[in-house]
Formats: C-alpha cells, structure tokens, sequence
C-alpha cells in the first residue's frame, strides 16, 4: 500500500524554538506539498516542490521554509516558532500529471506552540 | 487560477437522510474533480474523481457526485447517511497549467445526528 508517513501526530514546542515536520513518501513522487488546516480557513498551501532541491512557495509561506535533499523526503521548518503558527499540518505527494491522479496524504502533524 | 467554492461549511442531518454536498467551480476549460474525505485526526482521503467519460462517478460506500460542465458544478450526493459517514468532505479541481495541480474548496463539514 502506497504510503505518506508524517514523522509526528501530535507535537508540543515552545516560542522560538526551530520546529521540523518530516514527511516522507514511498511512491516515487516527483512532487510533494505541504498545506496547514485550520478551521475555517481549509487547506492552505504553503510550499510545494516538484524536483529534489526545487521549491516553490504557495499562498501562505511566511515564516516556513523547506527542504528536499532527496526525493522521498520533504521537511517543513518553523524558524522560529510562534503561537499563530499552531495547526495541522498535511503533506501529500503526486506523480506528475498529478492533476489527473490527485494527491495522497499523509495523516497529518498536530502542532502546538506555546 | 481556478477557484473553488464550497457552498455550505456545515450540514447537520439526520441519520437515515440524504445529502447533498455542493462544490462550484472557476472555470469552463477541461478540468479533473475530484472529493476527498478527512475523518477527525487524519488526513484526507480520495473518496473519488471525474476524469472523463460518464459524468456520474461512485465512491464504493455509496457517494456519487455528478460532473455538470454547464453550471460548473461537481455536487457529491448520499441518499442515506450513516453516523459513520460524520467528517469533513473536500473538494478540489486541477489547475491545468499550474505545477500547484489542485486547488481545494474550503471543506464541509458532515455532522450526522442519531
């Protein structure tokens, strides 16, 4: 079965500290996401990537950054965290021509910064 | 850009019932649509798409949406619900063009009451 493994379900961290959210996939995925849910508001987009060490920022990248070192593996990093920056965080992954077969997802990071 | 509209954010009905979920689109170009479904604390799940062809599509628990490229619409449809069936329902286009490749609506929520 096709896979997008989250790192964490559930994190606590602290003001100002460096958070990384881990995701990695096993399907040979050319591109990968990372999106925030908060309710309300939807899937927000805040990077995405369709090659290893590509990035593209989404709609909302302020405060995030990422990496892709390898093709399975897609790291969203909180410089420095902060309280708005409490939510659930979803990365999934697509072939390309992604549009026709969608995207997996993986079963989400629950962030809370405090 | 495509945009997505889901209509209504919250549908509370009762057990037994039929729903209608409803999701507009942007645009009249050829597009692939599709639902996912998020159960509480995961991550979202395809529940089925349109590519082309037969513009009513099935889910295998009994979802059907209908592709209506008139009215750029792609509402998803039970005749009756299960308390089981209780989660957020998404919906998302392509975006032919865009290396984002879909673009989500802003979630319904499904509650359904005993």
């Amino acid at each position: 079965d096709v896979k997008v493994t989250q790192s964490s379900r559930y994190l606590v961290k602290r003001t100002g500290e460096k958070v990384f959210l881990e995701c990695v996939q096993d399907m040979d995925h050319e591109n990968m996401f990372w999106y925030r849910q908060d309710p309300g508001l939807g899937l927000r987009l805040i990077y995405f990537s369709y090659d290893v060490k590509m990035k593209e920022k989404g709609d909302i990248p302020e405060g995030y950054s990422v990496s892709r070192e390898k093709k399975e593996r897609f790291s969203l990093i909180l410089e420095s965290a902060s309280t708005n920056q409490t939510s659930m965080y979803l990365c999934a992954s697509s072939p390309p021509g992604g549009g026709a077969y969608g995207y997996t997802f993986g079963s989400g990071t629950r962030l809370t910064v405090v | 850009a495509q945009s997505v509209t889901q209509l209504d954010s919250q549908v509370p009905v009762f057990e037994e019932a039929p729903v209608e979920l409803r999701c507009n689109y942007s645009s009249s170009v050829s597009v692939y649509l599709f639902w996912y479904v998020q159960y509480p604390n995961q991550g979202l799940q395809l529940l089925l798409k349109y590519l082309s062809g037969s513009t009513l599509v099935e889910s295998i628990n009994g979802f059907e949406a209908e592709f209506n490229k008139s009215q750029t619409s792609f509402h998803l449809r039970k005749p009756s619900v299960h308390i089981s069936d209780t989660a957020e329902y998404f919906c998302a286009v392509s975006d032919p063009g865009s290396a984002r490749q879909l673009t989500f609506g802003s979630g319904t929520q499904l509650t359904v009451l005993p």
